[in-house]
């Protein structure tokens, strides 16, 4: 297993407030990303790091914030919990091995998040 | 845009058969593919993929997948199904030279062996 560590695995939390999951890698890879998951949705892309304070959106960046201050932790901010951001979230590490390796990306085992 | 597409949200195959779920893609640019298969309640882990070279992959737990440029496709196949298989699967795609090191999902099938 990849060394990706997510807390709090589980959580519950009341609409409108911040909440922060923090992810945490021992490969000292470049890249982390973070995903959230949902039924129909497959998984999509909300935030990613290239790089320490290096950070862009992915295609769901609305209601979170993110921030990587040392390579090995990224963690992601709902500033204001709702209802839809009940989800799971999962955490990814990749290193760019070269152009034609593939950069396999590398997933923790998710946080569990009910806003309630 | 870059998208994936797995058109069966569960395939059903008895313990034994052999077991394919399909994926198809679509960007602009040669692709790099990629399956992952998650397991209830825990993250997703890496099965194999596709760069260059022989179009037929080999990857981990006996699975393999076949690229098909024509038909734009990344099938993934299993000569023989186990029930220890159940388990949600996921197609990826990234374009060659993409700045970000991105990858995007499809939706997920869902497989289902019977004993």
């Amino acid at each position: 297993d990849a060394g990706i560590t997510q807390s709090p695995r589980h959580k519950v939390t009341e609409t409108g407030t911040p909440v922060t999951l923090r992810c945490h890698q021992t490969e000292n890879h470049r890249y982390m990303y973070w995903y959230r998951q949902d039924p129909g949705h497959g998984l999509r892309l909300i935030h990613y790091s290239y790089g320490v304070k290096d950070t862009d959106k992915g295609e769901v960046s609305d209601g979170y914030s993110v921030s990587r201050s040392k390579t090995e932790d990224f963690l992601l901010t709902l500033e204001s919990a709702t209802s839809s951001q009940t989800s799971v979230y999962f955490c990814a590490i990749s290193e760019v091995q070269g152009v034609r390796s593939g950069n396999t990306i590398y997933f923790g085992e998710g946080s569990w998040l009910t806003v309630v | 845009a870059q998208s994936v597409a797995q058109p069966e949200d569960q395939v059903n195959v008895a313990e034994g058969n052999p077991l394919t779920v399909k994926c198809t893609y679509s960007v602009s640019g040669n692709p790099y593919l990629f399956w992952y298969v998650q397991y209830p309640n825990r993250g997703l882990q890496f099965l194999l993929k596709y760069i260059t070279g022989d179009n037929l992959v080999k990857g981990s737990y006996g699975f393999e997948a076949e690229f098909n440029k024509s038909q734009t496709s990344f099938h993934l196949k299993k000569p023989s199904a186990l029930v220890s298989d159940s388990a949600l699967y996921f197609c990826a795609v990234r374009v060659e030279g993409g700045a970000t090191n991105k990858l995007i999902f499809g939706t997920g099938t869902l497989l289902a062996v019977q004993p």
